[in-house]
């Protein structure tokens, strides 16, 4: 079966520290693969999207970057933390033939606060 | 462009039947997907419609009217564990795999 990891589960940050948060899905090949971010209370904004490796489409201008290394790695950077980057980083993968289902698969989260 | 409605909060007692609407304006809209997330938690699928008309399963059902723009979707027998968000999350067919979430719409159930 499909297993989705991500780490770490909480972090704080003081503003204008890197950020790194790592994701990989077991199980599978070839995944598509998303980075969310979802602030206090907010809905879920889509920041990238990866349909394979060094693929990486950014949906938003922001402090972030995202790097697919390995096929089921995905990987979200930042070189200078913002107070703004602070939200709950949900990473996300489907299967490679299933971009119309409309069903994704989440893992727990990462949640950052930057201080 | 786009843009999602949907009410912010619901509330409804055990036993009970809610409806959760979602209205978008999608360019090129394909599909809709409801997802419902736990306080902290991950967001897990529900349901998916690309056609209209009304999808079942067990007490979820979701309905789609693409003329209309317009979907929701139906929890009957409510229960206390039903109470957490729900999100539609349209997708457009250029950018097929992509969904764009709204802010949700956090459920109460009451004993």
């Amino acid at each position: 079966s499909q297993t989705i990891h991500q780490w770490p589960a909480t972090l704080v940050q003081p503003v204008g520290s890197p950020l790194s948060l790592e994701c990989t899905v077991e199980g599978t090949s070839n995944p598509n693969l998303y980075w969310y971010r979802q602030a206090a209370g907010r809905g879920l904004q889509l920041l990238f999207y990866s349909v394979g490796i060094g693929q990486i489409s950014s949906e938003v201008p922001q402090n972030l970057s995202a790097s697919r290394p390995q096929d089921r790695q995905f990987i979200l950077s930042s070189k200078k933390l913002l107070l703004s980057d602070s939200g709950f980083y949900l990473c996300a993968w489907s299967p490679e033939r299933a971009l119309n289902t409309g069903e994704l698969f989440f893992g727990e989260g990462s949640r950052l606060t930057v201080l | 462009g786009q843009s999602l409605e949907q009410p912010s909060e619901v509330t409804a007692v055990e036993g009970a039947i809610v409806q959760i609407n979602c209205t978008y304006q999608t360019s090129g809209f394909y599909g809709l997907s409801w997802y419902q997330q736990h306080d902290g938690g991950a967001p897990t699928f529900l349901s998916y419609n690309a056609l209209d008309g009304l999808e079942e399963t067990g007490r979820f059902s979701s309905f789609l009217s693409r003329s209309d723009s317009y979907g929701y979707l139906l929890l009957q027998e409510l229960q206390m564990k039903d109470s957490a968000s729900y999100f539609c999350a349209p997708m457009r067919g250029s950018t097929l795999g992509r969904l764009y979430f709204g802010r949700g719409t956090q459920l109460t159930v009451w004993p």
